[in-house]
Formats: C-alpha cells, sequence, structure tokens
C-alpha cells in the first residue's frame, strides 16, 4: 500500500482559512470514511486533530474541520493563527486482508 | 490521563536488533479497550506504521517490515515492546509508541518519541 498524496506546503495569512487535500485510492480513503488527521509542531509528537473523517476529539479548536470526496479528504483550518504553523499528516485505514493504516507524506502550513 | 513513554538504545549496529520499550502510565494496558502501536519518522519525513498489538498478544505488521518484526506485550509491567531485525540506515528514525481505541483507525494519545540511528 502507498502513502497517501499530500501537497508539501500551504500556507495562509492569520484569520484566513487554508485546506489540506489527501489523496488515496479507492481501496483506502475511497472506501472507507476513516481518515484521521495529525497536528506535529517541531521535536514534540504527532497530535489527533480529527478522526472517522470529520470528528473532533475533545479539546480541538473548532476552526478544524475535516471531510471527504472520493478518494480525497480534506483538512480544512478556519480563523488561522500563528500557532496552527506545524506540519499536518493524513492517516486511512488501508483496509485489506489485515490490519493496516497509511500515512500521508506531510504538509507544511505556514502562517504568513 | 493516560502517558506513554519509549526507552531503549539510541544507537544500534547495522545488521543487529533494534529494541525498544513503550511504558504506560494513568491507564492499564490489559484494560482490553485499545490496540497499541509502534511508527517511526525518519528525520525530514513523513510517519510510518509499524505495527500492533492487542492484550491477548495478538499482532498486525506492516506488511512493508513484517520479515522483520516483533511486537510483545508484558502486562504485569504494563509495557510493550518492538523488536525490528537486521537493521540498516534506513531505519534510522524517531519512533513513537501510540495507543488506538478498539474498532477504531486512529491514535489518540503518542509517546514523546525516542531517536534511533543505525551506524557502526
Amino acid at each position: 500500500q502507498s502513502a497517501l498524496t499530500q501537497p508539501a506546503s500551504v500556507s495562509g495569512s492569520p484569520g484566513q482559512s487554508i485546506t489540506i487535500s489527501c489523496t488515496g485510492t479507492s481501496s483506502d480513503v475511497g472506501s472507507y470514511n476513516l481518515v484521521s488527521w495529525y497536528q506535529q509542531h517541531p521535536g514534540k509528537a504527532p497530535k489527533l486533530m480529527i478522526y472517522e473523517g470529520s470528528k473532533r476529539p475533545s479539546g480541538v479548536s473548532n476552526r478544524f474541520s475535516g471531510s471527504k470526496s472520493g478518494n480525497t479528504a480534506s483538512l480544512t483550518i478556519s480563523g488561522l493563527q500563528a500557532e496552527d504553523e506545524a506540519d499536518y499528516y493524513c492517516c486511512s485505514y488501508a483496509g485489506s486482508s489485515t490490519f493496516h493504516v497509511v500515512f500521508g507524506g506531510g504538509t507544511k502550513l505556514t502562517v504568513l | 490521563q493516560v502517558q506513554l513513554q519509549e526507552s531503549g538504545p539510541g544507537l544500534v549496529k547495522p545488521s543487529q536488533t533494534l529494541s525498544l520499550t513503550c511504558t504506560v502510565s494513568g491507564g492499564s494496558i490489559s484494560s482490553g479497550s485499545y490496540y497499541w502501536s509502534w511508527i517511526r519518522q525518519p528525520a525530514g519525513k513523513g510517519l510510518e506504521w509499524i505495527g500492533r498489538i492487542y492484550t491477548s498478544g495478538s499482532t498486525n505488521y506492516n506488511p512493508s517490515l513484517k520479515s522483520r518484526v516483533t511486537i510483545s506485550v508484558d502486562t504485569s509491567k504494563n509495557q510493550f515492546s518492538l523488536k525490528l531485525s537486521s537493521v540498516t540506515a534506513a531505519d534510522t528514525a524517531v519512533y513513537y509508541c501510540a495507543r488506538a481505541p478498539l474498532a477504531t483507525y486512529y491514535f489518540d494519545y503518542w509517546g514523546q518519541g525516542t531517536l534511533v540511528t543505525v551506524s557502526s
């Protein structure tokens, strides 16, 4: 199973909205609403931001939202703040004869 | 609040076996409500799921690493462990342990990560 495809970088100004895409195949993203998104600041462990496509864990700002269309999942961050600057990774159940998950290559978000 | 902490040698020689342990605190690994995974990240690169284990000892591994990976659990110590054999420089990475709620496919708690360098 190949890694999911994410843009290497995105940027936006404070207060704006940005969207990060995560493209898979009909075998992973397209077949299941099981995409999760993680935020990672430099030198830190990833933090769960979105699970099962669009659900937010307790404590995560409602400025973060997730969606899916076909084989592509998306993470939208509205009202950009300086602290949102980080790397973001998507992850999907890959669904096969045995359990397997795949991650995207990561997207660097720069808040201008 | 559950916490996970990785531990193990930071330097491993090529062709040897990498061994790491994840100690879980603030919750019992035996609760039966979670899967326990290992995930790694080479410097400047993305995340790669290595494998997972359930309290019973049942495991799943990344097909690309399956031949070299063994994950085990020690419920008496509230720990689970990773062994990766025949390592090369390509296995140099930060290794994370993480928890996934049962019947889900996301990781809600992560350890801080530990850097393992493969070098002679």
